[in-house]
């Protein structure tokens, strides 16, 4: 059975840090890209990064909102996915669910079959 | 980036009555091959997303066929065919075809009148 779990979240300050990891089972993990997105309290979806599989050369990619702030790994070794979120702001606060990309082709991404059910992030002084 | 928005944004439904979610697109989702880029996903109440259509029309695995997904270029159209009750939810178009600047619909809430 394909399963993402998301872990890491939790209350934090203005300006702080935090890791966010997503560990996958059931599946091929290094085959995969993997993507985070992220849902504000009520709000809808919200694209954050994604990183592709080590054949497209582990490339990554950010959302303009998060980009020069989060960074996004990935160890195939332990099947997890990292999602590394610095100098956060308010308006980070929000459920960070990581997806599988069903489709990874050179051009485009699409079909996200397997979700975690997500790790809030709340950032508050 | 490419915007999508969804109409309506809150459908009333009667279980065995059909229901239809449009959603449009600034800029065609049609590729050169032949295929349009265009995701539906379901977020039922407290739940991640979970994929219903991709490329426009072609049913997900363990998605039930009462679900139906039509359109090309700029709109787009998702159909059940009976409601049920385990219908209610969030629906969101999604576009992958600026890969990787996905970009989502605002949503459309299906409830049960």
């Amino acid at each position: 059975e394909v399963q993402l779990v998301e872990s890491g979240g939790g209350l934090v300050q203005p300006g702080r840090s935090l890791r966010l990891s997503c560990a996958g089972s059931g599946f091929n993990f290094d085959y995969y890209a993997l993507t985070w997105f992220r849902q504000a309290p009520g709000k809808g979806l919200e694209w954050v990064g994604t990183i592709r599989s080590k054949a497209y050369g582990s490339r990554t990619e950010y959302a303009a909102s998060v980009k020069d702030r989060f960074s996004i790994s990935r160890d195939d070794f332990k099947s997890i996915v990292y999602l590394q979120m610095n100098s956060l702001k308010t308006e980070d606060t929000a459920m960070y669910f990581c997806a599988r990309v069903g489709i990874q082709l050179w051009f485009v991404m699409y079909s996200y079959d397997y979700w975690g059910q997500g790790t809030l992030v709340t950032v508050s002084p | 980036d490419i915007v999508l928005t969804q109409s309506p944004l809150y459908l009333p439904v009667t279980p065995g009555e059909p229901a239809s979610i449009s959603c449009r697109s600034s800029q065609s989702l049609l590729h050169i091959d032949g295929y349009n880029y265009l995701d539906w996903y379901l977020q039922k109440p407290g739940q991640p997303p979970q994929l219903l259509i991709h490329l426009a029309s072609n049913r997900a695995s363990g998605v039930p066929d009462r679900f139906s997904g039509s359109g090309s270029g700029t709109d787009f159209t998702l159909r059940i065919s009976r409601v049920e009750t385990e219908d209610v939810g969030v629906y969101y178009c999604m576009q992958p075809l600026q890969t990787p600047l996905f970009t989502f619909g605002p949503g459309t809430t299906v409830d049960i009148k």
